[in-house]
């Protein structure tokens, strides 16, 4: 148990579908994350939420929407995803923004059909 | 753009031996180089690295960082299956915090009985 939990686990979902990907940390961290894992290829920062603010957003595409509504809670809103999108998506949280050390949540499976 | 490049990428070896992951790199004014086991899903952190020449060490696993030549390297002795799992090395930029990390690809080190 790292202290970041992640929901669901899995995810198979069609390209015309929508849902969400959640994530809470029982850490005290000020800083929370969102990571892709693609197959072959290194971890890939998507977002980057500070205090609740949104600071980094690395060209993400705008299917992928992240919601903070607290420092404890990050979702991540997907919709019309296309199959390459299929990953692990990891969230991870920690201290402060200037912390480079992360604790990850154990990842979402997604596969896009 | 920072690079992180690591060797090999996978490696099979039977237990009790030792090995040794390698991890070098390019960054711009770097700051940190940082260490996680990815066993199933949730990267975990390993070891956070600094200064040139000092060694990490918790348990049978060390890690020591080269500033001038730009790499590190993480030994595990007496290896076991449990240590079986994707090894993956990050550099922090400095300034940068989480924002700021590079990962490489990882190497997946599996501990034969």
């Amino acid at each position: 148990e790292t202290g970041v939990t992640q929901t669901p686990r899995h995810l198979v979902m069609g390209m015309t579908n929508k849902k969400s990907l959640k994530c809470e940390q029982h850490l005290g961290h000020n800083a929370m994350y969102w990571y892709k894992q693609s197959a072959k290829k290194p971890l890939e920062l998507m977002f980057v939420y500070n205090f609740k603010e949104q600071t980094e957003n690395n060209s993400v595409p705008s299917r992928f929407s992240p919601e903070c509504p607290n420092s404890s809670h990050l979702f991540l809103h997907l919709h019309t995803l296309q199959p390459e999108d299929s990953a692990l998506y990891l969230c991870a949280s920690s201290q402060g923004r200037d912390s480079g050390k992360l604790f990850f949540g154990s990842g979402t499976q997604l596969s896009v059909l | 753009e920072d690079k992180v490049v690591q060797s090999p990428l996978s490696l099979v070896v039977h237990e009790g031996d030792t090995v040794t992951l390698n991890c070098s790199y390019e960054v711009t004014n770097f700051r940190s180089l940082l260490w996680y086991k990815q066993e199933k899903k949730a990267p975990t952190f390993l070891f956070m690295l600094t200064s040139s020449g000092i060694e990490k060490k918790s348990g049978r696993l060390s890690s020591i960082l080269d500033k001038k030549e730009l790499f590190s390297i993480l030994n595990i002795t007496a290896t076991q299956t449990g240590d079986s799992a994707v090894y993956l090395c990050a550099v922090e930029r400095s300034g940068g915090g989480a924002d700021g990390l590079t990962f490489g690809k990882g190497t997946h080190l599996i501990i034969q009985p």
